[in-house]
């Protein structure tokens, strides 16, 4: 597509529910970011994904949370046994691999970003 | 090991006076830098990026940043602050930690730009 979509835009939850986020990339982008944005906070790094390797996910805060992407293609973020803390706009961002000349693959990507997934824990 | 410190959580300019916003930043190999801004309801976007070619970086919208190795800063700056520039902006920094390039982030600032 022409750019990152993610649904639901809004979802409102209560404590104790499960949530399925999903991320659609731009065609042909090899990388797939998750990032959380707190209220007044910056971006926290969640799973990075590249290709067919073993994803990232070193920034997931619990066991609560996972994330799956088939292929090079969409990606869901769940969490389960959802917290008021959970309460954040959920950022995708995909990015494209390209040669940098005596940097090596995938050094100065570019993150295009999507509009972000606002999750609401009552 | 990366990371990011943007001063000032907001910074409050008037229209056409100088805008600056602080980046200093954190890394154990040389890094790229980037910023992204992010207007009311819209999601992040580039703003510009730094890649190791030269230090002084133009963006889109008159923004532009300069590298300084010496002091480990990426500060944006624009001569001339418009209205429509009031959003938040973040700094970036991108290094590769175990073979990943995974964009580190400041908390953001919050550009208010008055009349």
């Amino acid at each position: 597509g022409a750019g990152v979509s993610q649904s639901p835009s809004n979802k409102v939850t209560e404590k104790g529910k499960d949530v399925e986020l999903r991320c659609d990339p731009i065609s042909g982008h090899t990388a797939l970011y998750w990032y959380r944005q707190r209220l007044g906070q910056g971006l926290e790094f969640l799973i990075y994904f590249q290709g067919n390797s073993a994803p990232d996910k070193s920034g997931l805060p619990s066991d609560r949370f996972s994330a799956e992407r088939t292929g090079e293609s969409v990606s869901t973020l769940t969490i389960q046994r959802t917290q008021q803390e959970d309460s954040a706009v959920y950022l995708c961002a995909s990015s494209s691999r390209f040669l940098l000349q005596g940097r090596g693959w995938a050094g100065a990507n570019v993150l295009t970003f999507g509009a972000g997934s606002r999750l609401t824990v009552l | 090991a990366q990371s990011v410190t943007q001063l000032g959580s907001h910074v409050s300019v008037s229209e056409g006076a100088l805008v600056l916003l602080r980046c200093n930043y954190s890394s154990s190999v040389p890094p790229y830098l980037f910023w992204y801004v992010q207007y009311p309801n819209q999601g992040l976007q580039l703003l510009l990026k730094y890649t190791s070619a030269a230090t002084l970086v133009k963006g889109i919208n008159g923004f532009e940043a300069e590298f300084k190795k010496s002091e480990t800063s990426f500060h944006l700056t624009k001569p001339s602050a418009h209205m429509s520039d009031a959003a938040e902006y973040f700094c970036a920094v991108s290094a590769p930690v175990g073979g990943s390039y995974i964009p580190t982030f400041g908390r953001g600032t919050s550009l208010i730009v008055h009349p």
